[in-house]
């Protein structure tokens, strides 16, 4: 069982450079979400997806960019990148039931310093 | 605005004692959901319990159950006999309903240590 997989798992990045942070599952989940963790802090959401060609801010969008073309990858672009994005990023699916049940699901997440 | 305050930064337990997280939450929705995860020192976050705002009992799965206090606004995570093995953050999340579209809002988190 896959559930949520997230690539590359670690990276270092000098300041300008750009990377993709990949992630696919293989639930069948139409929504979709990037979360940053800050040391010692919890979850912002970065961008989200509703399904295929959808996508929306959250609340820390600004250096980020997404795209989401299949119902199972919602790739995380950085260009230029800055200090102030070194941050544990997660990717997160699911399929919510109502308002109320949206249990999401995570990867194992992308640690990612920028020096 | 939706909001998830844990007020407790970090707790400690004995092992095999039961141990309370707390958790408070704010929303004008009157539909919303209450979920906890753990994440353990490896990074990643695993869902434990959901509750919903018309469920009439807490929500049980295994050693951890939901005191979900509506009027208090509360929801507040139970782990019974703990192990060692709980020793993890614990983060409190609420639904959110906007534009259309499901979100979750995270608190800052609770730091647990459970000592043998």
């Amino acid at each position: 069982n896959a559930g949520v997989t997230q690539t590359p798992k670690f990276r270092i990045l000098k300041i300008g450079q750009s990377m993709t942070l990949q992630c696919a599952q293989d639930m069948n989940h139409n929504y979709m979400y990037w979360y940053r963790q800050d040391p010692g802090m919890g979850l912002k959401l970065i961008y989200y997806s509703v399904g295929a060609g959808i996508t929306d801010k959250g609340e820390v969008p600004n250096g980020y960019n997404v795209s989401r073309s299949t119902t199972e990858d919602f790739p995380l672009r950085l260009e230029l990148a800055a200090p102030s994005q070194t941050s544990v990023y997660f990717c997160a699916s699911s399929s919510p039931i109502g308002r109320a049940k949206n249990i999401q699901y995570f990867g194992a997440g992308t640690r990612l310093s920028v020096l | 605005a939706q909001k998830i305050t844990q007020t407790q930064p970090g707790m400690f337990v004995q092992e095999k004692e039961a141990v309370t997280l707390d958790c408070t939450y704010d929303t004008s929705d009157q539909s919303y959901g209450l979920f906890w995860y753990k994440q353990p020192s490896s990074g990643e976050m695993i869902f434990l319990i959901y509750q919903g705002s018309y469920d009439e009992q807490n929500a049980t799965e295994g050693r951890y159950s939901l005191n979900f206090q509506k009027a208090r606004k509360s929801a507040n995570l139970v782990i019974s006999a703990s192990q060692l093995g709980d020793s993890a953050m614990y983060f409190c999340a609420l639904s959110a309903f906007s534009g259309g579209y499901n979100k979750l809002i995270f608190g800052a988190g609770t730091r647990l240590a459970v000592h043998p």
